[in-house]
């Protein structure tokens, strides 16, 4: 029982590029979220899933974009990497909203 | 908006002493208030949370209060140990349109032995 695995753990980019980032769980967890953290900010939500298929936006969208095509897999793609999204990147994932939230180790991701 | 403001940004306390950090939250149909900590280079992890029927609950040296009201809560730790250092982070849960887990900023606390 893995819990949630995030890959890469580590990665740089030059401003341009595309990437993704890939969340898996094995917790059969409905509720996937992918959250960015930055000095000062806290963990603000990038989009989230509430299922298979689905996907909504969390409080900074933009540039950015998911995919949930398989209930354990949740992707966050950055189609256009910009040196603002510099940032440590976790996915999480729990059975409802209204309980805990199981974190992957984190991606740090630098533009250049 | 859907917001969460927390205080202190950062706290420091001598070991044994207590410790009050602070959230306040804008949407008032919110029911849902957990607390995260995050030590340094690792993944934050729920330390404890709280709904909008309970008004306190603890967990040995932790509680946390709520008042609805007012929309604010608050995570008290008593007699702090150096372990406790770590950077915590209050959230709550934003529900209008589809459900959000909105974090605050987060609050550095500092244990001095």
């Amino acid at each position: 029982n893995a819990g949630v695995t995030q890959t890469p753990k580590f990665r740089v980019l030059k401003t341009g590029q595309s990437m993704t980032l890939l969340c898996a769980q094995d917790m059969n967890h409905e509720y996937m979220y992918w959250y960015r953290q930055d000095p000062g900010m806290g963990l603000r939500l990038i989009h989230y899933s509430v299922g298979e298929g689905t996907t909504a936006k969390g409080e900074v969208p933009d540039g950015y974009n998911v995919s949930r095509l398989k209930k354990q897999n949740f992707l966050l793609g950055l189609e256009s990497a910009a040196p603002s999204q510099t940032s440590v990147y976790f996915c999480a994932s729990s059975h409802r909203v209204e309980e805990k939230l199981f974190f992957g180790s984190g991606t740090q991701l630098s533009v250049l | 908006g859907e917001n969460v403001e927390q205080h202190p940004s950062t706290l420091s306390v001598q070991e044994g002493d207590s410790a009050v950090i602070k959230c306040t939250y804008s949407d008032s149909a919110s029911n849902y208030f957990p607390w995260y900590k995050q030590e340094l280079g690792k993944r934050p992890q729920l330390i404890i949370d709280i709904r909008s029927n309970v008004g306190e609950k603890k967990d040995q040296r932790i509680a946390v209060t709520l008042n609805k009201t007012a929309k604010h809560f608050s995570l008290h730790i008593t007699e702090t140990q150096p372990e406790d250092s770590a950077v915590y982070f209050c959230a709550a849960r934003f529900n209008r349109d589809t459900d959000k887990l909105i974090f605050g900023t987060g609050t550095r606390l500092q244990v001095f032995p």
